[in-house]
């Protein structure tokens, strides 16, 4: 088992421009999740889908839209990507609400 | 607001030492709590959670964590640290009603030889 795989594991981008996050998850989970990470913040949650063909937004969804494209993958798009989004980026999945989350080695994009 | 504070941003121990890491919440109710830990350039790897029942939890690598309602702490612990420990280290707790995590900020965690 991959676990969960997140492509690409680097990424810059210019201010404008659009990319998409593809995670998948190969544990048969039902619910995945997008976080970023910034220094001195933690982990903020963006958005989620509980299962498939549901996503919910999360604390920072501003900018950002997502596709639940199936029941392993996860994708998560910037139409117009800004220097605030500069971050790392994490997918993860679990089984249920109470379960753990499962995560994967992240994706680093830098918007100039 | 719902949150999840570590109250230290680093912390320093030698090789060998105890080591408690502190965590606190701020809930109506008592949520699902969990310690993380992230490696250099890796992605989170859970180490140990609390539902309910025994406050005292046993994890992954030795490490263990104390739920105090009264205290709304869930401190991690470890009796003697390994080299390998330095990393960082996130609490997260659940909301029973939905399905957000919401981490604290870290805490960084260096190991003297």
């Amino acid at each position: 088992n991959a676990g969960v795989t997140q492509t690409p594991k680097f990424q810059v981008l210019k201010t404008g421009q659009s990319m998409t996050l593809q995670c998948a998850q190969d544990m048969n989970h039902n619910s995945m999740y997008w976080y970023r990470q910034d220094p001195g913040m933690g982990l903020r949650l963006i958005y989620y889908s509980a299962s498939e063909g549901t996503t919910d937004k999360g604390e920072v969804p501003n900018g950002y839209n997502v596709s639940r494209l199936n029941k392993r993958e996860f994708s998560l798009r910037l139409e117009s990507a800004a220097p605030s989004q500069t971050s790392v980026y994490f997918c993860a999945s679990g089984s249920s609400v109470t379960d753990t989350q499962y995560f994967g080695p992240g994706t680093r994009l830098t918007v100039l | 607001a719902q949150s999840v504070t570590q109250p230290d941003i680093h912390i320093t121990v030698s090789e060998g030492a105890s080591l408690e890491l502190r965590c606190n919440y701020s809930y109506g109710a008592t949520p699902y709590l969990f310690w993380y830990v992230q490696s250099p350039g890796q992605g989170l790897q859970l180490l140990l959670k609390y539902f309910s029942g025994d406050t005292l939890v046993q994890g992954i690598k030795g490490f263990e964590a104390e739920f105090k309602r009264s205290q709304s702490s869930f401190n991690l612990r470890k009796p003697s640290v390994h080299w390998s420990d330095a990393a960082e280290y996130f609490c997260a707790a659940l909301r029973d009603y939905g399905q957000n995590f919401v981490f604290g900020p870290g805490t960084r965690l260096s190991v003297l030889p």
